[in-house]
């Protein structure tokens, strides 16, 4: 089946810092993906949809410039969480949309990131 | 504009017993709807879901839903549950040919008791 892996599975920086996740679809192409960000008992926010060689579109409150995401390959995106702040601590997960023709959508395993 | 309501933060049920999940979902155009289950600190992984054809659709584990649209619904279901269902289930609504953007219901703890 289908396989989108995240990496790192989790990190822990200092505020101020930034930190890049990355989200990989390993068996399939996917033009677009997704980031959600999800907090303690709590359900999934749309953060961003990502577009292979395009500009992602970001949903209405969060801060693009604070999120960046770059979606530089059929297979790859990356969100960067620049100068962190502990209110960014979270679990971040992104979605792989298959762009083969089933257009079924698949899930990463998440990032945890707690910023100190 | 799409949403999702998903009734009952929290479900128990002993084991063995009927497992019924609520969703009521808003959709200016006919929707997709999917159920997705969530283990701890994990992504999510798709139960099943809805785009077109039959009402009833199964999916893993023993699950299945059924669209309404005269009821705006996706009521999960399962008829006997195993202490290995207990987890987080989402509901999620998406506009047909679209970006496949998800929206998700505010989630549903399943507990099961021995």
């Amino acid at each position: 089946g289908a396989v989108v892996s995240q990496h790192p599975s989790w990190v822990i920086c200092k505020s101020g810092t930034s930190v890049k996740i990355e989200c990989r679809s390993l068996d399939f192409q996917a033009t677009t993906m997704f980031w959600y960000r999800q907090f303690p008992k709590q359900s999934l926010m749309l953060m961003a949809t990502s577009n292979e060689g395009s500009k992602a579109t970001y949903e209405q409150g969060v801060e693009k410039d604070k999120f960046l995401i770059n979606h530089a390959s059929l297979t790859l995106s990356t969100l960067t969480v620049t100068s962190a702040h502990p209110e960014d601590s979270s679990f971040y997960i992104c979605s792989a949309r298959d762009s083969s023709g089933s257009y079924e959508q698949y899930f990463g395993p998440g990032t945890r990131l707690t910023v100190t | 504009a799409q949403s999702v309501t998903q009734l009952g933060s929290h479900v128990s049920v002993s084991e063995g017993a009927l497992v019924l999940l609520r969703c009521n979902y808003s959709s200016s155009v006919p929707p997709y709807l999917f159920w997705y289950v969530q283990y701890p600190n994990q992504g999510l992984q798709l139960l099943l879901k809805y785009t077109t054809g039959a009402t009833l659709v199964k999916g893993i584990n023993g699950f299945e839903a059924e669209f309404k649209k005269s009821e705006t619904s996706f009521h999960l279901t399962k008829p006997s549950a195993h202490m290995s269902d207990a987890a987080e289930y989402f509901c999620a609504v998406s506009v047909p040919f679209n970006t496949g953007k998800l929206i998700f219901g505010q989630g549903t703890t399943l507990q099961v008791k021995p």
